[in-house]
């Protein structure tokens, strides 16, 4: 089974931050991941598709790009919304999540 | 506009079983598979199982085979998941999401807003 690892676990930034997130994938996957959003007491919502295709509604701030194996998602200027965890996806795997804290 | 309507919190008893609901509106339910999404307070997601609620078909996550069931009431919209034997470790929120399925790729890009289930004695 695929795995997916993301780096880092967890970081602290400040408003107007450009942040990036990597997930990695234990063997190619094309272009086949997703980015989530996920706030504290809410449910994960769909950010980016097929690595790189913005979800409509979602702020033209959140980018991704990769494939195969290396995936970056991009928020080009952190947001108080944006606070929140992030979660790579690759058809029924999950990778652990990113925490983005405020500095 | 699309929504996923879950049931309500449930607190069982060790061995128990839980039956949690995912109501859906917004869309024709036959045309997307519907998956199951835990998360264990502090933790991440971890998937269940999906449904096709046309034909019914099912496939679980090998760490729940055995234990979970998933069944829809195409009449009513609604896609069920039924998690038996429950221990202490089941206590999780529980989601249901619908699947947008492009080539090759598999996504969920509806949720439902949880269901805690809580297994204490």
């Amino acid at each position: 089974a695929i795995q997916l690892t993301q780096s880092p676990s967890s970081l602290s930034a400040s408003v107007g931050d450009r942040v990036t997130i990597t997930c990695r994938a234990s063997q190619g996957i094309n272009s086949a991941l997703a980015w989530y959003q996920q706030i504290p007491g809410k449910a994960p919502n769909l950010l980016i598709y097929d690595a790189s295709n913005l979800q409509s509604g979602v702020p033209s701030r959140f980018s991704g790009s990769g494939s195969g194996t290396d995936f970056t998602l991009t928020i080009s200027s952190l947001q108080p919304e944006d606070f929140a965890t992030y979660y790579c996806q690759q058809k029924f795997t999950f990778g652990p999540g990113t925490t983005v804290d405020i500095k | 506009q699309v929504q996923l309507v879950q049931s309500g919190a449930e607190v069982k008893e060790p061995g128990a079983s839980v039956k949690v609901s995912c109501k859906a509106s917004g869309y024709t339910f036959n045309n997307y598979d519907i998956n199951w999404v835990r998360q264990v307070t502090g933790q991440g997601l971890e998937w269940m199982g999906w449904m096709n609620p046309n034909s019914g078909n099912t496939g679980y996550a090998q760490k729940f085979q055995g234990r979970v069931t998933i069944t829809r009431n195409t009449s009513i919209s609604t896609a069920y998941m039924e998690l038996s034997s429950l221990r202490s470790e089941d206590t999780a929120v529980y989601y249901c999401a619908r699947v947008l399925k492009l080539s090759g790729s598999y996504y969920f890009d509806y949720w439902g807003q949880g269901t805690l289930v809580t297994v204490s004695s």
